[in-house]
């Protein structure tokens, strides 16, 4: 059973433009949800995570929103830049239950100069 | 050390064989996570350990998979008798407690069966 899905699957977007990948998930005991970011040849570093009690973290060009009624997340990446190109993963764990990370199944996003 | 570091970088073994992947988590960490990523998927959890406490082997695909973890330092998985779907990159991450600040991967153990 995939627990978290993400789409979309691969994203391009231009240069100075937002990009958004969306993830939904379904056991409403989830009590933290981090993207990551995995360049190739390299393990995943987390870039920014939330908690259910606040709709919206910013941090620089990386905001996610979220939806608790909905149970869905999203990263938006502003100002889009070369260097962004990557995969990003969503995810999310429960804290009283080890954290053990539910992955979404990765967007590859390119962003185009 | 800085990171968590995993060895060795890239496996080629052969159908059959036996192979062990190592893990050295960061100084301090006390949780430990491996997790299996086949190419141009999401990861899948394995095994997770925390401190001196019995690990939990729920992610484990088959009985041909097994995991150790000295302490709060260093683990190994083990995969016995390799198949060609065991191939993938084997990610190991830690935490400082069970995921509260969130992981540190390493970049991997690539396994290839041939």
């Amino acid at each position: 059973q995939q627990q978290v899905k993400q789409s979309p699957q691969s994203l391009i977007v231009q240069k100075g433009g937002i990009s958004i990948i969306n993830c939904a998930y379904e056991n409403t005991a989830f009590d933290y949800f981090p993207w990551y970011q995995q360049f190739p040849g390299k393990g995943p570093a987390l870039l920014i995570a939330i908690r259910p009690d606040v709709s919206e973290k910013k941090e620089g060009r990386f905001t996610i929103s979220f939806n608790k009624s909905a149970k869905q997340f999203s990263l938006h990446i502003m100002d889009s830049q070369p260097g962004d190109s990557a995969t990003y993963f969503c995810a999310a764990s429960r804290s009283n239950a080890g954290n053990m990370l539910t992955f979404g199944g990765g967007t590859r996003l390119m962003v185009k100069p | 050390g800085a990171g968590v570091s995993q060895s060795p970088s890239n496996k080629v073994t052969e159908k059959g064989k036996d192979v062990e992947l190592r893990c050295d988590p960061i100084s301090g960490h006390t949780a430990l996570y491996w997790y299996r990523q086949r190419l141009g998927q999401g990861l899948e959890f394995l095994i997770y350990f925390q401190g001196n406490s019995a690990p939990d082997k729920s992610g484990l695909p088959s009985d041909r998979f097994s995991a150790e973890r000295t302490g709060e330092s260093v683990s190994t998985l083990t995969i016995q008798r390799t198949q060609q779907e065991d191939s993938a990159v084997y990610l190991c991450a830690s935490s400082l407690v069970a995921g509260v600040y969130g992981y540190t991967f390493g970049s991997g153990t690539r396994l290839t069966v041939v």
